[in-house]
Protein backbone atom coordinates (compact mmCIF):
# COMPACT_ATOMS: atom_id res chain seq x y z
CA UNK A 1 0.00 0.00 0.00
CA UNK A 2 0.91 3.68 -0.68
CA UNK A 3 -0.78 5.21 1.58
CA UNK A 4 0.32 7.28 5.07
CA UNK A 5 -2.52 8.04 6.99
CA UNK A 6 -2.76 11.15 9.66
CA UNK A 7 -5.21 12.44 11.91
CA UNK A 8 -6.94 15.95 10.13
CA UNK A 9 -6.20 18.07 13.64
CA UNK A 10 -4.42 17.96 16.69
CA UNK A 11 -4.68 20.95 19.75
CA UNK A 12 -2.40 21.50 22.91
CA UNK A 13 -1.83 24.46 25.07
CA UNK A 14 1.24 25.85 25.15
CA UNK A 15 4.06 23.87 27.28
CA UNK A 16 2.33 20.62 26.05
CA UNK A 17 3.76 18.31 24.52
CA UNK A 18 2.21 17.41 21.06
CA UNK A 19 2.14 13.96 19.28
CA UNK A 20 1.26 13.66 15.43
CA UNK A 21 0.92 10.30 14.51
CA UNK A 22 1.53 8.21 10.36
CA UNK A 23 0.48 5.57 9.85
CA UNK A 24 0.79 3.22 6.87
CA UNK A 25 2.12 -0.04 6.45
CA UNK A 26 5.08 1.02 4.48
CA UNK A 27 6.22 2.27 7.32
CA UNK A 28 7.32 -0.76 9.08
CA UNK A 29 10.24 -0.69 6.21
CA UNK A 30 10.72 2.81 5.55
CA UNK A 31 11.82 6.08 6.65
CA UNK A 32 10.03 8.58 7.46
CA UNK A 33 10.23 12.69 7.11
CA UNK A 34 8.32 15.10 8.89
CA UNK A 35 7.57 18.88 7.10
CA UNK A 36 6.05 21.96 9.34
CA UNK A 37 3.78 24.37 6.87
CA UNK A 38 2.91 27.37 8.60
CA UNK A 39 0.08 29.57 7.07
CA UNK A 40 0.79 30.73 3.81
CA UNK A 41 4.70 29.73 3.42
CA UNK A 42 6.78 26.74 1.56
CA UNK A 43 7.02 23.81 3.94
CA UNK A 44 10.54 23.11 5.93
CA UNK A 45 11.90 19.70 6.51
CA UNK A 46 11.52 19.37 10.50
CA UNK A 47 12.63 15.61 10.80
CA UNK A 48 14.51 13.27 7.85
CA UNK A 49 14.70 9.23 8.16
CA UNK A 50 12.77 8.87 11.60
CA UNK A 51 14.24 10.93 13.78
CA UNK A 52 17.49 13.16 12.69
CA UNK A 53 16.61 17.05 12.62
CA UNK A 54 18.21 19.18 9.79
CA UNK A 55 20.25 21.90 11.34
CA UNK A 56 18.46 24.81 12.49
CA UNK A 57 15.28 23.18 13.44
CA UNK A 58 14.86 23.06 18.20
CA UNK A 59 15.82 20.63 19.72
CA UNK A 60 11.76 20.09 21.21
CA UNK A 61 11.10 18.75 17.84
CA UNK A 62 11.62 14.68 17.29
CA UNK A 63 10.57 11.88 15.62
CA UNK A 64 10.15 8.02 16.10
CA UNK A 65 8.64 5.26 14.93
CA UNK A 66 6.80 1.61 15.88
CA UNK A 67 6.36 -1.13 13.58
CA UNK A 68 3.69 0.82 10.74
CA UNK A 69 3.56 3.64 12.77
CA UNK A 70 6.00 7.19 12.77
CA UNK A 71 5.57 10.21 15.65
CA UNK A 72 6.18 13.22 15.62
CA UNK A 73 6.89 14.70 19.14
CA UNK A 74 6.63 18.38 19.69
CA UNK A 75 8.10 18.93 23.38
CA UNK A 76 6.88 21.93 25.65
CA UNK A 77 4.55 23.36 21.97
CA UNK A 78 4.53 26.98 21.43
CA UNK A 79 1.84 29.05 19.81
CA UNK A 80 5.10 29.23 16.98
CA UNK A 81 4.74 26.26 16.01
CA UNK A 82 1.15 25.68 14.76
CA UNK A 83 0.85 24.81 11.17
CA UNK A 84 -0.15 21.90 8.97
CA UNK A 85 2.12 18.70 9.71
CA UNK A 86 2.98 16.53 7.01
CA UNK A 87 4.47 12.88 6.76
CA UNK A 88 6.34 11.43 4.03
CA UNK A 89 8.16 8.43 2.42
CA UNK A 90 8.37 6.37 -0.64
CA UNK A 91 6.10 3.19 -0.77
CA UNK A 92 6.95 -0.34 -0.33
CA UNK A 93 8.14 -0.88 -3.49
CA UNK A 94 10.24 2.40 -3.17
CA UNK A 95 8.85 3.47 -6.44
CA UNK A 96 6.75 5.72 -5.25
CA UNK A 97 6.56 9.39 -3.10
CA UNK A 98 3.87 9.54 -0.99
CA UNK A 99 2.61 12.68 1.21
CA UNK A 100 0.17 12.06 4.24
CA UNK A 101 -2.80 14.31 4.44
CA UNK A 102 -1.96 16.44 6.99
CA UNK A 103 -2.50 16.96 10.35
CA UNK A 104 -3.09 20.94 11.37
CA UNK A 105 -1.73 21.70 15.00
CA UNK A 106 -3.07 24.38 16.67
CA UNK A 107 -1.71 25.53 20.00
CA UNK A 108 -3.98 27.61 22.20
CA UNK B 1 22.52 30.49 0.60
CA UNK B 2 20.24 28.35 -1.24
CA UNK B 3 17.94 29.97 -3.72
CA UNK B 4 14.92 28.52 -5.79
CA UNK B 5 12.56 31.09 -7.92
CA UNK B 6 9.68 30.12 -9.70
CA UNK B 7 8.03 31.70 -12.56
CA UNK B 8 5.53 30.39 -15.83
CA UNK B 9 2.23 30.18 -13.28
CA UNK B 10 -0.63 31.49 -14.26
CA UNK B 11 -4.21 30.88 -16.27
CA UNK B 12 -4.94 28.38 -18.59
CA UNK B 13 -7.99 26.42 -20.19
CA UNK B 14 -8.33 22.82 -19.82
CA UNK B 15 -6.76 21.61 -22.51
CA UNK B 16 -4.10 23.97 -22.43
CA UNK B 17 0.08 24.01 -21.97
CA UNK B 18 1.84 26.02 -19.21
CA UNK B 19 5.78 25.63 -19.13
CA UNK B 20 7.17 26.48 -15.23
CA UNK B 21 10.47 27.60 -14.46
CA UNK B 22 12.83 27.40 -11.28
CA UNK B 23 16.17 29.52 -11.52
CA UNK B 24 18.30 28.20 -8.71
CA UNK B 25 21.31 29.28 -6.65
CA UNK B 26 23.81 28.96 -4.05
CA UNK B 27 24.70 25.21 -4.70
CA UNK B 28 26.41 23.24 -7.65
CA UNK B 29 23.17 22.63 -9.44
CA UNK B 30 24.28 19.71 -11.47
CA UNK B 31 25.22 17.38 -9.24
CA UNK B 32 21.77 17.92 -7.26
CA UNK B 33 18.13 16.08 -8.20
CA UNK B 34 15.42 18.93 -8.35
CA UNK B 35 11.61 18.03 -8.49
CA UNK B 36 7.80 19.89 -8.45
CA UNK B 37 5.83 19.50 -5.71
CA UNK B 38 2.28 20.98 -5.77
CA UNK B 39 -0.54 21.83 -3.50
CA UNK B 40 -3.94 22.24 -4.35
CA UNK B 41 -6.30 25.09 -2.76
CA UNK B 42 -6.80 23.83 0.51
CA UNK B 43 -5.55 20.46 0.18
CA UNK B 44 -2.14 18.82 0.84
CA UNK B 45 1.33 18.21 -0.88
CA UNK B 46 1.82 16.50 -3.77
CA UNK B 47 4.94 15.14 -5.39
CA UNK B 48 4.52 15.58 -9.16
CA UNK B 49 7.81 14.94 -11.08
CA UNK B 50 11.83 15.03 -10.06
CA UNK B 51 15.01 14.57 -12.60
CA UNK B 52 18.78 13.60 -11.78
CA UNK B 53 21.18 15.88 -11.36
CA UNK B 54 22.43 14.75 -15.06
CA UNK B 55 18.68 14.86 -16.33
CA UNK B 56 19.03 11.41 -17.51
CA UNK B 57 16.76 9.87 -15.12
CA UNK B 58 12.97 11.24 -13.93
CA UNK B 59 9.85 10.31 -11.83
CA UNK B 60 6.62 11.46 -12.81
CA UNK B 61 3.57 11.30 -10.11
CA UNK B 62 0.60 9.27 -11.37
CA UNK B 63 -1.79 11.55 -11.89
CA UNK B 64 0.65 13.71 -14.28
CA UNK B 65 2.18 10.55 -16.01
CA UNK B 66 1.96 10.99 -19.64
CA UNK B 67 1.18 15.19 -19.28
CA UNK B 68 3.87 16.67 -17.96
CA UNK B 69 7.23 16.72 -18.98
CA UNK B 70 10.55 17.54 -16.17
CA UNK B 71 14.05 19.15 -17.82
CA UNK B 72 16.41 20.69 -16.75
CA UNK B 73 19.24 23.55 -18.25
CA UNK B 74 21.90 22.47 -16.24
CA UNK B 75 24.19 25.43 -18.22
CA UNK B 76 21.76 27.76 -16.88
CA UNK B 77 20.74 26.70 -13.52
CA UNK B 78 17.27 26.25 -14.40
CA UNK B 79 14.41 23.52 -14.04
CA UNK B 80 11.19 23.42 -16.20
CA UNK B 81 8.37 21.59 -16.21
CA UNK B 82 6.32 21.40 -19.06
CA UNK B 83 2.45 21.07 -18.15
CA UNK B 84 0.40 19.91 -21.15
CA UNK B 85 -3.36 18.43 -21.59
CA UNK B 86 -4.07 20.62 -18.42
CA UNK B 87 -7.00 20.14 -16.56
CA UNK B 88 -9.52 21.85 -13.75
CA UNK B 89 -7.80 19.48 -10.79
CA UNK B 90 -4.11 20.89 -11.64
CA UNK B 91 -5.30 24.05 -10.34
CA UNK B 92 -2.44 24.23 -7.52
CA UNK B 93 0.40 26.34 -6.01
CA UNK B 94 3.79 24.47 -7.81
CA UNK B 95 7.07 24.32 -5.63
CA UNK B 96 10.07 23.99 -7.03
CA UNK B 97 12.49 21.89 -4.93
CA UNK B 98 16.08 20.73 -4.42
CA UNK B 99 15.64 17.00 -4.09
CA UNK B 100 18.04 15.31 -1.63
CA UNK B 101 18.54 11.24 -3.03
CA UNK B 102 19.18 8.82 -0.20
CA UNK B 103 20.13 5.22 -0.92
CA UNK B 104 19.49 3.04 2.08
CA UNK B 105 17.12 0.31 2.12
CA UNK B 106 15.21 1.85 -0.53
CA UNK B 107 16.20 5.15 -2.25
CA UNK B 108 14.80 7.64 -1.04
CA UNK B 109 13.94 11.02 -2.24
CA UNK B 110 13.17 14.19 -0.25
CA UNK B 111 12.69 17.61 -0.21
CA UNK B 112 15.11 19.63 1.77
CA UNK B 113 15.23 22.97 0.09
CA UNK B 114 11.62 24.55 -1.22
CA UNK B 115 10.97 27.53 -3.75
CA UNK B 116 7.82 29.97 -2.44
CA UNK B 117 5.91 28.04 -5.27
CA UNK B 118 4.15 29.56 -8.35
CA UNK B 119 0.02 29.05 -8.67
CA UNK B 120 -1.25 27.77 -11.62
CA UNK B 121 -5.08 28.29 -12.29
CA UNK B 122 -6.98 26.02 -14.87
CA UNK B 123 -10.17 26.93 -15.68
CA UNK B 124 -12.40 28.02 -18.74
Amino acid sequence: SSELTQAPSVSVSPGQTARITCSGEALAKTYTYWYQQKSGQAPVLVIYEDNKRPSGIPERFSGSTSGTMATLTISGAQVADEGDFYCFSTDITGNHRVFGGGTKLTVL
Amino acid sequence: EVQLLESGGGLAEPGGSLRLSCAASGFTFTTEAMGWVRQAPGKGLEWVSDISGSGSGSYYGDSVKGRFTISRDNSKNRLFLQMNSLRVDDTAVYYCAKVEVRRLNFNYYYVDVWGNGTTVTVSS
